[in-house]
């Protein structure tokens, strides 16, 4: 089956600056990555998804790229705020015939003032 | 409109004691899902449904019961609970395959 792998599992970064996660997957055929976010104590919520026609998705502050040769994804969000700290969970899923969306390990992300 | 509502919040069980968890949709999404976090773990799929009457077996299934008798609810099933099923339980319902997951709030279950 489908592994995804999550990196890192924590980080930091100063608020105003960039912060980068990436995400790796096994199943060559996978081709809907989402990307969620989960505030402490709240319901994990999409936040932004690609699939594998494109490379590249930016919605205001933050974008997901794709790279389906390496089998990785990753996501950016610029200019951070403190409203960004949680938990950002990655995962794939192959589609049709296989309707599972396996997630990775998910990033604690806190945004210092 | 409610989306989706997890019955009950919180619960506490004593090792072999059984309960359902109920997960309600007013959103008319043919897929739903049960999934349980874990520190450090993430979220994993226990079971799945892609429309009433039907049920199928995630990455975590053993240990758990489903029934999806109608399409607005999806009901998660331990017979026997035993200390390793300490968790969070969310439930998730979809319009389709790779299309976005709505989770329900939640329900901290704690097995002694």
């Amino acid at each position: 089956g489908e592994n995804v792998e999550q990196h890192p599992s924590t980080l930091s970064v100063q608020e105003g600056d960039s912060a980068v996660i990436k995400c790796t997957y096994s199943d060559s055929a996978s081709n809907y990555f989402p990307w969620y976010k989960q505030e402490l104590g709240k319901r994990p919520q999409l936040i932004i998804d690609i699939r594998s026609n494109v490379g590249e998705k930016k919605d205001q502050r933050i974008a997901v790229t794709l790279n389906k040769t390496a089998k990785h994804f990753s996501l950016h969000i610029t200019e951070t705020q403190p409203e960004d700290s949680a938990v950002y969970f990655c995962a794939a899923s192959r589609g049709f015939g296989n309707e599972k969306l396996t997630f990775g390990t998910g990033t604690r992300l806190t945004i210092i003032p | 409109n409610a989306g989706v509502t997890q019955t009950p919040k919180f619960r506490v069980l004593k090792t072999g004691q059984s309960m359902t968890l109920l997960c309600a949709q007013d959103m008319n999404h043919e897929y739903m899902y049960w999934y349980r976090q874990d520190p450090g773990m993430g979220l994993r799929l226990i079971h799945y449904s892609v429309g009433e009457g039907t049920t199928a077996k995630g990455e975590v299934p053993d240990g758990y019961n489903v029934s999806r008798l109608k399409k607005q609810n999806f009901l998660l099933g331990l017979e026997s609970a035993a200390p390793s099923q300490t968790s969070v339980y969310f439930c998730a319902n979809s319009r389709g395959l790779s299309y976005e997951q709505y989770f329900g709030p939640g329900t901290r279950l704690t097995v002694t």
